[in-house]
């Protein structure tokens, strides 16, 4: 029961353009959702987050968008850069739960 | 360098032998959680601590795990008589009891059993 969904395996970009990761989710109970980047061999690590009282919340060259109505959210990076190729992972959790359920992340490859 | 530490990094061990991780939290952190990573999946939860109180385990959590965190700092995990399947990553993660679930991960202990 997969309840966090990143249906893109992987995604190429040119450095410079903008990178659209996507994530869907089906449990009506998660309000708060997390993006993560992992390089190969090493742990995530937090790039920004959301709580479902937003729509959108900003971070430098990060954006993260919610759409609750479609439980869909993604993550913008605009500019992208090489250093930006890595797996991103969507991660979401429910009040009052501590866990956090994880999609099966997108690999983006920023292309110089 | 006060971020989440974990130990060893890598370990190999035959089938049937015990293998145990340790993870340092962030310091002010009163969470603790440990994940499972396969290749092509993303994280998968384990258990938790609050403190030195272990307050949630996933089914995931066979009998031949078992997790501590005898007084609310560090913690360790031990896998018994370990299996080819549970070679994976194992992540630890730390947080501070406050609202919004942001979690900070370690680098991962890399298991392979042979």
């Amino acid at each position: 029961d997969q309840q966090v969904k990143q249906n893109s395996p992987s995604l190429s970009v040119q450095e410079g353009r903008i990178s659209i990761l996507n994530c869907d989710y089906t449990n009506s109970m998660f309000d708060y959702f997390l993006w993560y980047k992992k390089y190969p061999a090493e742990g995530p690590t937090f790039l920004i987050s959301i709580s479902s009282i937003k729509d959108k919340n900003e971070d430098g060259r990060f954006t993260v968008f919610l759409n609750k109505s479609a439980k869909h959210l993604s993550l913008h990076i605009v500019p992208s850069q090489p250093g930006d190729s890595a797996v991103y992972f969507c991660a979401a959790s429910a009040l009052g739960a501590e866990k956090l359920t994880f999609g099966t992340g997108t690999r983006l490859t920023i292309i110089p | 360098d006060t971020g989440v530490s974990q130990d060893p990094r890598h370990k190999i061990t035959k089938r049937g032998q015990n293998v145990t991780f340790r993870c340092d939290p962030i310091s002010e952190h009163n969470r603790l959680y440990w994940y499972r990573q396969t290749l092509g999946q993303g994280p998968e939860f384990l258990t938790y601590f609050q403190n030195e109180a272990q307050l949630e385990k996933s089914r995931l959590l066979s009998d031949r795990f078992s997790a501590e965190r005898p007084k609310g700092s560090f913690s360790t995990l031990e896998i018994q008589r370990t299996e080819q399947g549970d070679s994976a990553m194992y992540l630890c993660a730390s947080s501070l009891s406050v609202s919004g679930n942001t979690i900070y991960f370690g680098e991962g202990s890399w298991l392979t059993v042979v």
